[in-house]
């Protein structure tokens, strides 16, 4: 079974609905990210939680906002979408290390997302 | 905001033939990491360095972290199909703490 899995893993909508992309993680890791990859663009980080209480915002947070249910789940909201949202959308995880500085992220296996 | 530059974008060789690809910034890493990502999955991380200078072999391939810790390069010896691929590097640390800064990403072809 696959430590971080998303739900669903491909997803077309229309412009303006709402939209939640699902993540969820065995490791037992505390920090979780969302990430959108567009070609040419690499991985753009979009929001990021160190632990159930915190959330912080990303290099691309607009239009997005998260939840983190729990230590194993986060979820990635579009409130509205749009066409330029049409992207792959990667969550990863992550433990923290004090004082170490080689994090290792481990990404789930994405979800496509297409707005019309 | 920290940036890395990667390149090449595109990358398409023939079997056996060595390849470099490059990652630059203007910005200061604590350590880079380098990724594998093949069609339908996540990025797979391949190698973290952390010294400046440090150099770190797996199998054939070769990746390097500059002095300076601000560039990195990775080289791949006598390159095969199975190599083919979307590499990315990534920066943690700096002014990013526990965030990683990724770079554009090389997709590498190699034909047979």
């Amino acid at each position: 079974d696959a430590d971080v899995t998303q739900t669903p893993r491909n997803r077309i909508t229309k412009t303006g609905k709402r939209i939640m992309l699902e993540c969820s993680q065995t490791k037992g890791h505390d920090r979780m990210y969302w990430y959108r990859q567009d070609p040419g663009l690499g991985l753009r980080l979009i929001y990021y939680s160190f632990d159930v209480k915190d959330i912080n915002k990303g290099e691309i947070s607009d239009g997005y906002s998260v939840s983190r249910q729990a230590q194993a789940k986060f979820s990635l909201s579009l409130e509205s979408a749009i066409p330029n949202q049409t992207a792959l959308y990667f969550c990863a995880t992550s433990a923290s290390t004090g004082i170490r500085v080689s994090d290792t992220q481990y990404f789930g296996p994405g979800t496509r997302l297409t707005v019309l | 905001t920290q940036l890395l530059e990667q390149s090449p974008q595109f990358l398409s060789i023939q079997e056996g033939e060595n390849l470099t690809v490059y990652c630059n910034s203007s910005s200061v890493f604590s350590s880079l990491q380098w990724y594998r990502q093949e069609p339908g999955e996540g990025p797979v991380l391949l190698v973290t360095v952390v010294t400046g200078g440090e150099v770190k072999k797996l199998k054939r391939l070769t990746f390097q972290f500059g002095d300076a810790r601000k560039d990195s390069s990775l080289h791949i010896t006598a390159a095969q199909p199975g190599d083919t691929g979307l590499y990315l590097c990534a920066g943690l640390g700096g002014t990013s703490y526990g965030k990683l800064t990724f770079g554009q990403g090389t997709i590498l072809t190699v034909h047979p």
